[in-house]
């Protein structure tokens, strides 16, 4: 089944203490995406792969990090969490065909 | 920066009736596409439409795109309860590979 799995679903942090959500996918797409979504907002991107290796910052790239050392894979990375960075991520990919994103099932980050 | 906005930001309806959301854009664009989110659940895609279509039929699902009004509606015939959830248009343009342009949505509620 084609899916994009997100993990942790839910996690409550306490501010400055590194995290990482991880991000997979099963379809061999090239194109992975973060977003954070706050009410209101809508859906804001946060960083972008074109492929691996190639990375780039979305609109709101402060404060958060990533990689793509491998095809499949596409973590975000909170380096010092600040109670700001508080909302529901969304990882997705999408292939070359410019078709449709697949979106995982959200985390929703709580930092105190 | 968000290039579809979603008009109107709230709709409720009864059962039975349809629903009628609109996306206006700012830029050209090779495809939009419009996705539907369950209560803080990933968003699902629903239906693509290429630049140079006019409109696009998928069950109960109607949507038309008017590139000269950078304009796009979706029509939800015969909503159902079921349909209650917030819809997002989204837009390709083309030019930076695989990334997808968001707007803020709109909550559809539908009555029993």
């Amino acid at each position: 089944e084609a899916q994009v799995t997100q993990n942790p679903r839910y996690l409550i942090t306490v501010t400055g203490k590194k995290l990482t959500v991880t991000c997979s996918q099963n379809m061999n797409h090239e194109y992975m995406s973060w977003y954070r979504q706050d009410p209101g907002l809508g859906l804001r991107q946060i960083y972008y792969s074109m492929n691996v290796e190639v990375t780039d910052k979305g609109d709101v790239p402060e404060g958060y990090k990533v990689s793509r050392k491998e095809k499949r894979n596409f973590p975000l990375i909170l380096e010092s969490p600040s109670p700001n960075q508080t909302s529901l991520y969304f990882c997705a990919s999408r292939g070359q065909g410019r078709g449709e994103a697949f979106f995982g099932q959200g985390t929703r980050l709580t930092v105190v | 920066s968000q290039q579809g906005e979603e008009d109107p930001q709230a709709l409720s309806i009864q059962e039975g009736e349809n629903a009628t959301m609109n996306c206006s854009y700012k830029t050209s664009i090779n495809n939009l596409q419009w996705y539907r989110q369950n209560s803080g659940r990933g968003l699902v895609h629903l239906i693509l439409i290429r630049s140079n279509e006019r409109e696009k039929h998928s069950g109960r699902l109607r949507v038309t795109l008017d590139t000269s009004k950078k304009s796009s509606s979706l029509l939800i015939t015969a909503s159902r309860a079921a349909d209650t959830a917030s819809y997002f248009c989204a837009t390709d343009r083309g030019s930076t590979l695989g990334r997808l342009y968001f707007g803020r949505g709109t909550q559809l509620t539908v009555w029993p």
